[in-house]
């Protein structure tokens, strides 16, 4: 079964950084592109940044780029965003979503989301 | 970046079929990089179309999608009570590697 389980939200102040995680299982994890989406408030589903299975590519929404760093680490079958320099803009559910094979940009599986909430 | 447009709302009732429409202001992506989603609050979204019309394993036939020029659609027919959700139209653009998604439609089941 695959499974995405998002950690590391958290209330935080804007300015601040913030480290996202995902935890794999259940597929070969070097395989696949895997991609950060969220959701704010009241509002629709935003992609925010992808990375292929090697790590060697990432994508970024204008909205974060500079400020947020996807990454990957294979032998730990994990995703990580770093977040900088947070805005209230940012809070969300950020949810970890693994590319399908015909295409990245399609998601196929979804964690259950970790939110994270920017405000003084 | 093209923007995708969808209605706010949809409604129907059990038994009938609707259609959500997905509107490209400049296009709707690459050909094929058509996708939608299904939100149900406080749940994780899940795909239901890729490549425009393909449904993924264990996805109800009575999903189905279409484009024609800027504008896909997702049809629900058959409609029933536990497809009341929100639904999301996503395109792919290789020119910028950049993806994006509807505003979303809410899918009442009267």
């Amino acid at each position: 079964e695959v499974l995405l389980v998002e950690s590391g939200g958290d209330l935080v102040q804007p300015g601040d950084s913030l480290r996202l995680s995902c935890a794999a299982s259940g597929f070969t994890f070097s395989n696949y592109a895997i991609t950060w989406v969220r959701q704010t408030p009241g509002t629709g589903l935003e992609w925010v940044s992808t990375i292929s299975g090697s790590g060697g590519t990432t994508h970024y929404a204008d909205s974060v780029k500079g400020r947020f760093t996807i990454s990957r680490d294979n032998s730990r079958n994990t995703l990580y965003l770093q977040m900088n320099s947070l805005k209230a803009e940012d809070t969300a559910f950020y949810y970890c979503t693994r590319g399908a094979p015909t295409g990245w940009y399609f998601f196929d599986y979804w964690g259950q989301g970790a939110l994270v909430t920017v405000s003084s | 970046q093209s923007a995708l447009t969808q209605p706010a709302s949809v409604s129907g009732s059990p038994g009938q079929s609707i259609t959500i429409s997905c509107t490209g202001t400049i296009s709707i992506g690459d050909y094929d990089s058509v996708s939608w989603y299904q939100h149900h609050p406080g749940k994780a979204p899940k795909l239901m179309i890729y490549e425009v019309t393909a449904r993924p394993s264990g996805v109800s036939n009575r999903f189905s999608g279409s484009k024609s020029g800027n504008t896909a659609s997702l049809t629900i027919s058959g409609l029933q009570v536990e497809d009341e959700a929100d639904y999301y139209c996503s395109s792919y653009t290789s020119t910028s590697n950049r993806v994006v998604f509807g505003g979303g439609t809410k899918l009442t089941v009267l």
